[in-house]
């Protein structure tokens, strides 16, 4: 039963480029959520999708988009990227359930440095 | 406004003893989840415990458990005969019962000695 998987493991990009991070969920799972976490701090939710269409977004700007595809797979889009933006990008994925209850579980993280 | 609160930036424990690392958390929701995740230096959240706002008992997972106290709220979470593969960082979350975003606290490392 593969876990969930994230690509590329690490990235290196500079300032004002745009980054595409991908994202495939447990099997069985049919939501998928982004965080960003930076260095020292817990990770902070960037936004859910489920069916498809961005569920609810937390405190990022309109630089950071994503995406989910039929197959329940999701990309983060982030443009015009800032030194700030640098990061690891974790992708958790779960079964939408009652809220309060669902467990989401983790890929590995993507790495991504913003020179 | 800070959700979940790990005033405990980091802990030491002796291999095969206890170790309780706390957190409190904040809400006005009746509804709410608890959950405790490790993640070791490689960077991948690991799930470890869920405890659900009205669930009765305390959740317990193998060597984990969590020690549910809701007039206080806090949602400790007890670590018992540790072993060196459980040094890491583990962090304390929230989710509400209206929100899909989980909360995370800042975090405590534990190191485990031998």
């Amino acid at each position: 039963d593969a876990g969930v998987t994230q690509s590329p493991t690490h990235l290196i990009k500079t300032r004002g480029q745009q980054v595409t991070l991908r994202c495939s969920p447990k099997s069985g799972h049919d939501t998928v959520s982004w965080y960003q976490q930076a260095l020292g701090q817990g990770p902070q939710f960037i936004f859910q999708y489920y069916e498809e269409e961005e569920r609810q977004r937390g405190n990022f700007p309109d630089r950071f988009s994503g995406h989910q595809f039929p197959n329940y797979s999701s990309e983060l889009n982030v443009n015009a990227l800032l030194l700030g933006d640098s990061a690891l990008y974790l992708c958790a994925s779960s079964l939408k359930v009652a809220v309060e209850q669902e467990t989401q579980y983790f890929g590995p993280g993507t790495r991504l440095l913003v020179l | 406004a800070q959700k979940i609160t790990q005033t405990q930036p980091g802990m030491f424990v002796q291999e095969k003893e206890a170790v309780t690392l706390d957190c409190t958390y904040d809400t006005s929701d009746p509804s709410y989840g608890l959950f405790w995740y490790k993640q070791p230096s490689s960077g991948e959240m690991i799930f470890l415990i869920y405890q659900g706002s009205y669930d009765q008992q305390n959740a317990t997972e193998g060597r984990y458990s969590l020690n549910f106290q809701k007039a206080r709220k806090s949602a400790n979470l007890v670590i018992s005969a540790s072993q060196l593969g459980d040094s890491a960082m583990y962090f304390c979350a929230m989710r509400e019962g209206h929100n899909n975003d989980m909360r995370f606290g800042a975090g405590t490392r534990l190191t485990v000695k031998p």
